[in-house]
């Protein structure tokens, strides 16, 4: 099956430096990667849609300046944390997407966990 | 590791029948949550089941969270197109453990 990939699967920083985190489609070509972002015990949320070559689109409240996604390949996004503060911290996952046969099947990464000192 | 399974992978069904997905857990689960994607969309949240035992109902979607918190389904009565979607369940092993999402079931629903 289908296999995503996370980097780092863990990473603890300083306020105030940039983390990124790697999203990678390793068998397959990904149409679109989603980057979500979960808080301990509450649900899943949207952050972006990435695709590739193209600017992200973003969830209403998320500031793209501030988490930038590129999508440089069709099995790589990246996403970059920057001036991390501790309310950053957070449960990172990232999904990719790949179209067959008018259909869609969305595979999940890992996910990165993020610890803001 | 942890390991979510779920079944079906895929279920077609006729509109008005009942579709049911099941998820199992190889581990005792903190809580489960199950989420719907519909084609082209990304997967939406739907419900968190925490303790033991535990039935919540949504309209014609009824969850439920099994004794021991290792296993969990999802049942929808009187199937309608709008129900055509991939549904995900996802353990939560509590602590510092990821998230570990099942792969899955598709329905789809013939008018």
């Amino acid at each position: 099956g289908a296999v995503v990939s996370q980097h780092p699967s863990w990473v603890i920083c300083k306020s105030g430096t940039s983390v990124k985190i790697e999203c990678r489609s390793l068998d397959f070509q990904a149409t679109t990667m989603f980057w979500y972002r979960q808080f301990p015990k509450q649900s899943l949320m949207l952050m972006a849609t990435s695709n590739e070559g193209s600017k992200a689109t973003y969830e209403q409240g998320v500031e793209k300046d501030k988490f930038l996604i590129n999508h440089a390949s069709l099995t790589l996004s990246t996403l970059t944390v920057t001036s991390a503060h501790p309310e950053d911290s957070s449960f990172y996952i990232c999904s990719a997407s790949v179209w067959a046969l008018s259909t869609d099947t969305q595979y999940f990464g890992p996910g990165t966990r993020l610890t803001v000192l | 590791g942890q390991q979510v399974m779920q079944i079906p992978q895929y279920q077609h069904v006729q509109e008005g029948e009942d579709f049911t997905t099941y998820c199992n857990s190889s581990t005792t689960l903190s809580n489960i949550q199950w989420y719907k994607q519909r084609p082209g969309g990304h997967p939406v949240f739907l419900i968190q089941l925490v303790k033991s035992g535990e039935v919540k109902k949504q309209k014609r979607l009824t969850f439920q969270f099994g004794e021991a918190k290792k296993n969990s389904s999802l049942h929808i009565t009187a199937t309608q197109t709008t129900d055509v979607g991939t549904y995900f369940c996802a353990g939560d092993k509590g602590g510092s453990e990821k998230l570990v999402f099942g792969k899955g079931t598709k329905l789809t629903v013939n008018p």
